[in-house]
């Protein structure tokens, strides 16, 4: 069947530290890969995407990783601070799909003090 | 620029009732998506428009769902007659069509209940 999972249990870290996060996806074939943040009582807002050909994307803090070989992305967000808490959620963009996005569930991050 | 947005942002209905969701897209988006979070579970595509057209409805779960776009402007989501497991957060996305893939923008989503 196919599915994508994320870190089920919500995510602590110290502030200052770097979070990683995980997105692990079984049988899809994604054209894109894509990171969004989600708030309470929000909608999901874009962070960034990486193509099924490339390896590693970067934004300020923030950095991507997409292995198409183990079906896998790890999401890092360095120097974390208390305003990074929130959910973060991975979507596949599937090849042939059009433009519709196929979510994960989400991983929870806490950033502390 | 204003952002999607949604209305109402909080509805409870009972068992058998009607409701319409509404979304505003942002000003000179030609897509339009329909998502919705369900209790517990991954938010999950519904159905895409391009402008007026239904590009894309597999992901509506019966016909009791009925979605518009007329004029390819604000588009609205009928459920008639809600069920308990309509209950959910329903999310509209918009993006624009340039000729190559663009991010999507979602708006705050529709708390729905339905008892």
């Amino acid at each position: 069947s196919q599915k994508i999972e994320q870190n089920s249990e919500a995510l602590n870290i110290q502030e200052g530290k770097t979070a990683t996060l995980t997105c692990n996806y079984t049988n899809y074939s994604p054209a894109y890969l894509q990171w969004y943040r989600q708030d309470p009582g929000r909608g999901p807002v874009f962070l960034l995407l990486i193509r099924e050909n490339e390896k590693e994307k970067r934004k300020e803090r923030l950095k991507v990783t997409f292995d198409t070989t183990l079906k896998q992305s790890l999401f890092h967000i360095t120097a974390s601070q208390p305003a990074d808490s929130a959910t973060y959620l991975c979507a596949l963009e599937l090849t042939g799909g059009g433009n519709k996005l196929t979510f994960g569930t989400g991983t929870q991050l806490k950033v502390e003090l | 620029e204003a952002g999607v947005t949604q209305f109402p942002s909080h509805s409870v209905i009972e068992k058998g009732q009607t409701v319409t969701l509404r979304c505003d897209p942002i000003s000179g988006h030609d897509n339009l998506y329909w998502y919705r979070r369900v209790m517990g579970k991954e938010i999950k595509f519904l159905l895409h428009f391009v402008k007026e057209s239904k590009q894309d409805e597999s992901g509506m779960p019966n016909n009791r769902f009925l979605a518009e776009r007329t004029g390819g402007t604000y588009s609205t989501l009928k459920v008639q007659p809600a069920e308990l497991e309509d209950s959910g957060v329903y999310f509209c996305a918009s993006s624009p069509s340039r000729g190559r893939r663009e991010t999507q923008y979602f708006g705050p989503g529709t708390r729905l209940l339905v008892l």
